[in-house]
């Protein structure tokens, strides 16, 4: 158990849609991490926040935003969904944003986009 | 295109022999990191490497950092099917304004008895 709570584990939905997804970070990280894992493509970074602050940005889609919240939790808003869309989304956390700090991940959310 | 180019994508292989996972960029990183994900679950830090050349040994496996600090690799000495997973080597960049951790596509390995 890495200590970072991602809800939902799955999610079905139709095109056009628009989901949330949340995470919970390890007790005491105050950076959130988010990724999307597809079979073709790994896993792709799409933002990353500190402290309630964005503080690096990926290949995000327009359609797609984040935030963090004063109590550190994250939500990742996908909207206008497409078939693409469906992957594994990863919430990931860690103490810092420094040169070597292991990330940690949650379980991830599964969106499967019908 | 990926930042960072993982080889092989795939490899199958029989319990007891040794194999070496590539990754290997055209960019400099501050950092290398090494992660296994295993089905259903989210990746799990193995190693950091920071040296250009530096060497890491964890058990049956050993990782080396580039002397430029643009590849690494993964060697696995006599293969156990509990190191069945997906390899994914992160390296650590600043770029476009961010300090960045970007993910290789990741080598998925399957050992068997």
């Amino acid at each position: 158990d890495s200590g970072v709570t991602q809800t939902p584990k799955h999610l079905i939905t139709a095109t056009g849609q628009r989901v949330t997804l949340r995470c919970s970070p390890r007790s005491g990280d105050l950076s959130v991490y988010w990724y999307q894992q597809s079979l073709d493509q790994g896993l792709q970074f799409l933002i990353q926040y500190y402290n309630g602050e964005e503080r690096a940005k990926g290949n995000i889609l327009e359609r797609f935003s984040a935030q963090q919240f004063p109590d550190l939790h994250s939500e990742l808003n996908l909207s206008s969904l497409e078939l693409g869309d469906s992957a594994l989304y990863f919430c990931a956390s860690s103490v810092f944003f420094g040169a070597s700090g292991e990330l940690f991940f949650g379980e991830g959310s599964r969106l499967t986009v019908l | 295109t990926q930042l960072l180019e993982q080889s092989p994508q795939f490899l199958s292989i029989q319990e007891g022999e040794n194999l070496t996972v590539y990754c290997n960029s055209s960019s400099v990183f501050s950092s290398l990191q090494w992660y296994r994900q295993e089905p259903g679950e989210g990746p799990v830090l193995l190693v950091t490497v920071v040296t250009g050349g530096e060497v890491k040994k964890l058990k049956r496996l050993t990782f080396q950092f580039g002397d430029a600090r643009k590849d690494s690799s993964l060697h696995i000495t006599a293969a156990q099917p509990g190191d069945t997973g997906l390899y994914l080597c992160a390296g650590r960049l600043f770029s476009g304004g961010y300090n960045k951790l970007i993910f290789g596509a990741g080598t998925r390995l399957a050992v068997h008895p």
